[in-house]
């Protein structure tokens, strides 16, 4: 089993739609948790750390369900450039290490 | 530039070649970590420097990958005698101590003919 899992998708989903991407990580002592934004041919880049109590970022509301070891992101009213794929990332316990899910590709259309 | 920087962008190796990929870290940064992307997946962990100290390598493949960071900021990623399934993203990233959060580099894609 893969430390971090995600759906790869893609998720197909038209301008203004809500979309949500779950993760699941199986070290439940694990303490930061990350999306991160990879566009197509480029580097990932952090989106949003996520908190115990969840945090929002305008459009994007990230949750973390440690009883379940899951993390969730929800993007509303969907743009076309939010097409890209979304990076789950967990550290490995009590060090700087960071394990990085598969990704889900996500793709808005006009 | 104040991010990131690896070189070469693009490589491309004859099977059997050595390699060597470079990785300058923002300025500061503690910390160094190289991930390996193949097409379609997620980044793969390699190694991590904290400063010189290699803390972790038990994600590096084989014992042809060969990394270092003599003075705890440039970094290099040896790979001896290259194959085919050595093609890949090289993703080199750095982050302030303890803060998680890494920055990424734009790669080195490295691909064994």
């Amino acid at each position: 089993r893969k430390e971090v899992e995600q759906d790869p998708g893609p998720f197909n989903v038209p301008e203004g739609a809500t979309v949500a991407f779950n993760c699941t990580y199986s070290n439940s002592a694990s303490q930061s948790f990350f999306w991160y934004r990879q566009d197509c041919r480029k580097e990932p880049k952090l989106l949003m750390s996520v908190y115990s109590s969840g945090n929002e970022d305008g459009r994007f509301t990230a949750q973390l369900n440690r009883a379940s070891q899951y993390i969730s992101l929800l993007i509303r009213d969907s743009k076309l450039s939010d097409s890209a794929t979304y990076l789950c990332v967990v550290n490995e316990y009590n060090t700087d290490k960071l394990i990085f899910g598969t990704g889900t590709r996500l793709q808005v259309f006009p | 530039g104040a991010g990131v920087s690896q070189s070469p962008r693009y490589k491309v190796a004859k099977r059997g070649q050595d390699v060597a990929l470079r990785c300058d870290p923002i300025s500061g940064h503690v910390s160094l970590f190289w991930y390996q992307q193949a097409l379609g997946q997620g980044p793969e962990f390699l190694t991590y420097f904290q400063n010189e100290a290699q803390l972790d390598k038990s994600g590096l493949p084989s014992d042809r990958f060969f990394a270092e960071r003599p003075e705890g900021s440039v970094s290099t990623l040896k790979i001896q005698r290259t194959q085919q399934e050595d093609s890949a993203v090289y993703l080199c990233a750095s982050s302030s101590y303890n803060e998680g959060k890494l920055f990424f580099g734009s790669g080195t894609q490295l691909s064994v003919l």
